[in-house]
């Protein structure tokens, strides 16, 4: 069964740094690669980029590029959104989901992790 | 503002037919495929609709998409109390490299 177990809640300061994870099982992980999109409360749903798990190829959204940074550990199946110094504003619920190509459609998606930022 | 234009809202009573509109324009939908996503209460989005029309495995023939142009539609027939919920289109931009998604649909079942 494929799976994408995410990391637990955060509650974090502004300022602070954050990393989040995404674990794939039941399925080639290096064969797919992992979109981010981000949710802020009550709202809908953004893309923030994708990254290829097989050479760890990033590509970022215009609104992301520079505040995030995503990577995987492919030793574990496992990909990574992080932050070196979070913004109120970065308050949401982050998903993972697995796409085959570049621009293919998310056929499975983590539960979500929520992330709180407040001083 | 989402690159991807949908109404923000819809209903239906149960046992009828809705349909949920998605405008786009030529760098996205106008050229690319568009894929339809269901997000109950509460839960991460799921795959309903690939590739403009097709139904991922375990997705009930109820629910259908069709393209047209620069507008794709999802149309939810035999309406039912479980399908409320919010509906986001979405398609590649070959403009922005990227993925687009509309604001999303609140669909009510009354």
């Amino acid at each position: 069964e494929v799976q994408l177990v995410q990391s637990g809640a955060e509650v974090k300061k502004p300022g602070e740094s954050l990393r989040i994870s995404c674990k794939g099982s039941g399925y080639s992980f290096t064969s797919y690669w992992i979109s981010w999109v981000r949710q802020m409360p009550g709202k809908g749903l953004e893309w923030m980029g994708r990254i290829d798990l097989s050479d760890s190829y990033t590509s970022y959204s215009p609104s992301f590029q520079g505040h995030v940074t995503f990577s995987t550990d492919k030793s574990i199946s496992t990909a990574y959104l992080q932050w070196s110094s979070l913004k109120a504003s970065d308050t949401a619920i982050y998903f993972c989901a697995r796409h085959r190509t570049p621009s293919s459609w998310c056929d499975y998606w983590g539960q979500g992790t929520l992330v709180t930022v407040s001083s | 503002q989402s690159v991807l234009t949908q109404p923000p809202s819809a209903s239906g009573t149960p046992g009828q037919r809705v349909s949920i509109s998605c405008s786009g324009s030529s760098s996205n939908v106008g050229s690319n495929a568009v894929n339809w996503y269901q997000q109950l209460p509460g839960t991460a989005p799921k795959l309903l609709i690939y590739t403009n029309n097709q139904r991922p495995s375990g997705v009930p023939d109820r629910f259908s998409g069709s393209k047209s142009g620069t507008s794709a539609s999802l149309a939810i027939s035999g309406l039912q109390s479980e399908d409320e919920a919010d509906y986001y289109c979405a398609a590649w931009d070959d403009s922005v490299h990227g993925v687009v998604f509309g604001g999303g649909t609140k669909l009510t079942v009354l």
